[in-house]
């Protein structure tokens, strides 16, 4: 992706298991999406960082995903227990600073949960 | 729910033809509208951002009408390497930008 790197780009976890996603901007980029593309779908919002602060996480499906960006740049998504439904493509993507909020995808991490 | 509706395709097309796909959205306050393109097990890439007076870049052609709430786009001369899944997509509305996805089409451009 343009700017955006993504760690694992895949992942197998067994039901119950917990993971954590990496997502590394390159440096500078101050708004930072989380979205998560189920088969056969369109991605879906998450969540939202402007630098480290968490401005919105109405998308994080239940109690069980947490993320962060404490300094501002690195974020983790994390996911407690997971569940077959899990799986999916999380993908993080930054955010331009003009006023049209164009938005550029990292590559993904694939989980599958077992 | 604030929903952005798309044909799913496939549209499987000769080379060299003209293609036009459509999406409607439901959230009248949003502001910003795109098109991505989507390569199996890929990310996906911004195509075209779509204004409101239309925008033009090489063999797309994106129109938007706000009254409607309807975006298109159209692709002329139809290369293989258009094949892929095209993702209608629009802001929320809000200041952050939270994107809103359509399902895809998906476009087959046959020899």
């Amino acid at each position: 992706g343009a700017g955006v790197s993504q760690s694992p780009r895949y992942k197998v976890a067994k039901r119950g298991q917990d993971v954590a996603l990496r997502c590394d901007p390159i440096s500078g980029h101050v708004s930072l999406f989380w979205y998560q593309q189920a088969l056969g779908q369109g991605p879906e919002f998450l969540t939202y960082f402007q630098n480290e602060a968490q401005l919105d996480k109405s998308g994080l499906p239940s109690d069980r995903f947490f993320a962060e960006r404490p300094e501002g740049s690195v974020s983790t998504l994390k996911i407690q227990r997971t569940q077959q439904e899990d799986s999916a493509v999380y993908l993080c993507a930054i955010g331009t600073a003009n006023s049209y909020n164009e938005q550029f995808f990292g590559p993904g991490t694939r989980l599958t949960v077992l | 729910r604030k929903e952005v509706e798309q044909d799913p395709g496939p549209f499987n097309v000769p080379e060299g033809a003209t293609v036009a796909f459509n999406c409607t959205y439901s959230n009248s306050a949003s502001q910003s509208f795109f098109w991505y393109r989507q390569d199996c097990r890929k990310e996906p890439k911004l195509l075209m951002s779509v204004y409101s007076s239309g925008n033009e870049d090489g063999r797309f052609t994106a129109q938007l009408n706000r009254a409607s709430q309807y975006i298109s786009l159209l692709i002329r001369d139809s290369k293989l390497s258009d094949s892929a899944t095209y993702l209608c997509v629009v802001n929320d509305g809000g200041s952050q930008g939270n994107l809103i996805f359509g399902k895809g089409t998906k476009l087959s451009v046959k020899p």
